[in-house]
């Protein structure tokens, strides 16, 4: 069974404060995703990563880092929480398709984490 | 460039009754086409997709989708509304051999008993 697993299901800070979020898969894809989602918004991609120590931004990045050493995990970081970051952060992975392997075509999701910033 | 647009942020109908919640997309090239299905705070779950072959799409708990390229339009469709069925659902785009996503704003959908 695939899993997407993210570290905290709900977590609350306070503004300045340095956050992480961790996402963690287990089906070995390439490619991973940070999502926030808002109400009348839908899901707004952060920042992606198609392999270790390789990033690129999304739509929003801005305030906002992330880090990819292991193939498995993609991290997202806060580096000084603000109010209006407050959200539902998605993470999700996609297989390339490549090495051999082949694509399901489909994102795998987490659980998400909701945060708040007080 | 791809975008989504799910017609109406919220759709009620009541138990029993057809579900018909609308999705279009534009798409330089050929697209792959999907909905997913978000319950209380939880993560996205893949409804069904299209990618390619047949156009009609059946996917999980009964729904299904038609691609019709010359009305740029996936809809989602399901014969009887159960309880059960009350979530967020998203329409999502991608290019074909792509890994990003274009999400639509959702649809909340409330069934009435």
């Amino acid at each position: 069974d695939v899993k997407v697993t993210q570290s905290s299901r709900y977590l609350v800070k306070r503004t300045g404060e340095k956050v992480f979020l961790e996402c963690v898969q287990d089906m070995d894809h390439e490619n991973m995703f940070w999502y926030r989602q808002d109400p009348g918004l839908g899901l707004r991609l952060i920042y992606f990563s198609y392999d270790v120590k390789m990033k690129e931004k999304g739509d929003i990045p801005e305030g906002y880092s992330v880090s990819r050493e292991k193939k498995e995990r993609f991290s997202l970081i806060l580096e000084s929480a603000s109010t209006n970051q407050t959200s539902m952060y998605l993470c999700a992975s996609i297989s390339s398709g490549l090495a051999g392997g082949r694509s399901s075509n489909e994102q795998f999701f987490g659980p998400g984490t909701r945060l708040t910033v007080l | 460039a791809q975008s989504v647009t799910q017609l109406g942020s919220h759709v009620s109908v009541s138990e029993g009754a057809l579900v018909l919640l609308r999705c279009n997309y534009s798409s330089s090239v050929p697209p792959y086409l999907f909905w997913y299905v978000q319950y209380p705070n939880q993560g996205l779950q893949l409804l069904l997709k299209y990618t390619t072959g047949a156009t009609l799409v059946k996917g999980i708990n009964g729904f299904e989708a038609e691609f019709k390229k010359s009305e740029t339009s996936f809809h989602l469709t399901k014969p009887s509304a159960h309880m059960s069925d009350a979530a967020e659902y998203f329409c999502a785009v991608s290019r074909q051999g792509g890994n990003q996503f274009y999400f639509g704003t959702g649809t909340s959908l409330t069934v009435i008993p």
